[in-house]
């Protein structure tokens, strides 16, 4: 069965670190993406790669940068976390316009 | 700019009963139109998708969704709805050109027994 699998489900910063979250898929798609969820607004993306080393800005990619160094990793970086960072992270990847979903971390910064 | 709206943000129903989520899109061409369920604590996942074609669609769970074009609309519909169908769902719209998703605010579903 296909997986992507992000390496927290809760995190607990504070307000200033580096934050990093992690997604790896094991199912050799060419594209990744992550999206923040909060309540009213939906899912909103913030940076996507469509392969290694490649990177788009999404809707949102204030304050965050991305990094794809091999084709099944996607990281999401805070640079230097606050507190309207707090939200859930849903990390993606597919294949054409099948996609699939991480099960997200919720990140709390304080 | 593209867009999705879902005009209901929380909508209750009893177990048995039909149900019908509404999704409006904008997007200049012809748009790829995706629903999706989140259950609680866990990722998205795809219940169906239009691209052309039919504009009714089947999708998994009993889902069905159908196009409207004139009305701008790709509403999701279930005949008899179960207490495992309490969820958020979401319409997306696919920009065409870079496959992403723009996505509607959710609709949370809660069933009563």
């Amino acid at each position: 069965d296909v997986k992507v699998t992000q390496s927290s489900r809760y995190l607990v910063k504070r307000t200033g670190e580096k934050v990093f979250l992690e997604c790896v898929q094991d199912m050799d798609h060419e594209n990744m993406f992550w999206y923040r969820q909060d309540p009213g607004l939906g899912l909103r993306l913030i940076y996507f790669s469509y392969d290694v080393k490649m990177k788009e800005k999404g809707d949102i990619p204030e304050g965050y940068s991305v990094s794809r160094e091999k084709k099944e990793r996607f990281s999401l970086i805070l640079e230097s976390a606050s507190t309207n960072q707090t939200s859930m992270y849903l990390c993606a990847s597919s294949f054409g316009w099948t996609g699939h979903f991480g099960d997200g971390t919720r990140l709390s910064i304080l | 700019a593209q867009s999705v709206t879902q005009p209901d943000i929380h909508i209750t129903v009893s177990e048995g009963a039909s149900l019908e989520l509404r999704c409006n899109y904008s997007y200049g061409a012809t748009p790829y139109l995706f629903w999706y369920v989140q259950s609680p604590g866990q990722g998205l996942q795809l219940l169906l998708k239009y691209f052309s074609g039919d504009t009714l669609v089947q999708g998994i769970k009993g889902f069905e969704a159908e196009f409207k074009r004139s009305q701008s609309s790709f509403n999701l519909r279930k005949p008899s709805v179960h207490w495992s169908d309490a969820a958020e769902y979401f319409c997306a719209v696919g920009i065409q050109g870079a496959q992403k998703l723009v996505f509607g605010q959710g609709t949370r579903l809660t069933i009563n027994p």
